[in-house]
């Protein structure tokens, strides 16, 4: 069964930084591209970023461009967000999200999902 | 960037009904097109890619139609369960990849 396991969101001031994990399990975690997708309270689906299977193309959202980081270990499993310069409107539920297009061909759409780890940027 | 659009942004629909719900992209995005399901308090869950194959366990009465600029989802015959947020969403041109604003289907 796969499963995807957010954590690190939490409570920060603005202009403050944060960290996301995402712990992946169930699947052959280097075959596939992984993403980040935030939703804002009561709104819709935002991409964040996107990290090809071995890191060699990562790719942003201008919104984050020059402020998120993103990157894996493919020997933990895991995905990561580095967050720098928060404003209030990153506030988000963040996903974690598994490409479904296998190997270097990633697909760009999104076949599992973790349950989300919330920030909230406020002073 | 390509801007998605979905229209209505709410759907008031009996269960046993049908549901047609409308996405257009801003250009072409061929048939790279993906619908998700997101119930509240819930992460949302892959429907279609590819415009109209259906993802791994998802009923029948879910299909997809299109290619190009214009896409639908249709439910042909609304169950409870069915009531939700429906997403479409583009992956022909990325970065970004980007998402509709979403179709709420509620009870009529």
């Amino acid at each position: 069964e796969v499963q995807l396991v957010e954590s690190g969101g939490g409570l920060v001031q603005p202009g403050r930084s944060l960290r996301l994990s995402c712990a992946a399990s169930g699947f052959t975690f280097d075959d596939y591209a992984m993403h980040w997708v935030r939703q804002a309270p009561g709104k819709g689906l935002e991409w964040v970023s996107g990290i090809s299977w071995n890191s060699g193309s990562i790719g942003y959202a201008d919104s984050v461009k020059g402020r998120f980081t993103i990157s894996r270990d493919n020997a933990k499993n895991s995905l990561y967000l580095q967050m720098n310069s928060l404003r209030a409107e990153d506030t988000a539920l963040y996903y974690c999200a598994k490409d479904s297009g296998m190997g270097i061909a990633a697909a760009g759409n999104f076949d599992y999902w973790g349950q989300g780890t919330l920030v909230t940027v406020s002073s | 960037e390509i801007v998605m659009t979905q229209s209505p942004a709410t759907l008031s629909v009996s269960p046993g009904e049908r549901a047609t719900l409308s996405c257009r992209a801003s250009q072409s995005v061929s048939s790279n097109l993906a619908w998700y399901q997101q119930k509240p308090g819930q992460a949302p869950r892959l429907l279609i890619y590819g415009a109209s194959t259906r993802a791994t366990g998802i009923p029948a009465r879910f299909s997809g139609s299109g290619s190009g600029t214009e896409f639908t989802l249709t439910i042909s015959s609304l169950q409870s369960e069915d009531f939700a947020v429906y997403y479409c969403q583009q992956y022909n041109n990325w970065p970004p990849l980007t998402f509709g604003p979403g179709t709420k289907v509620d009870i009529k």
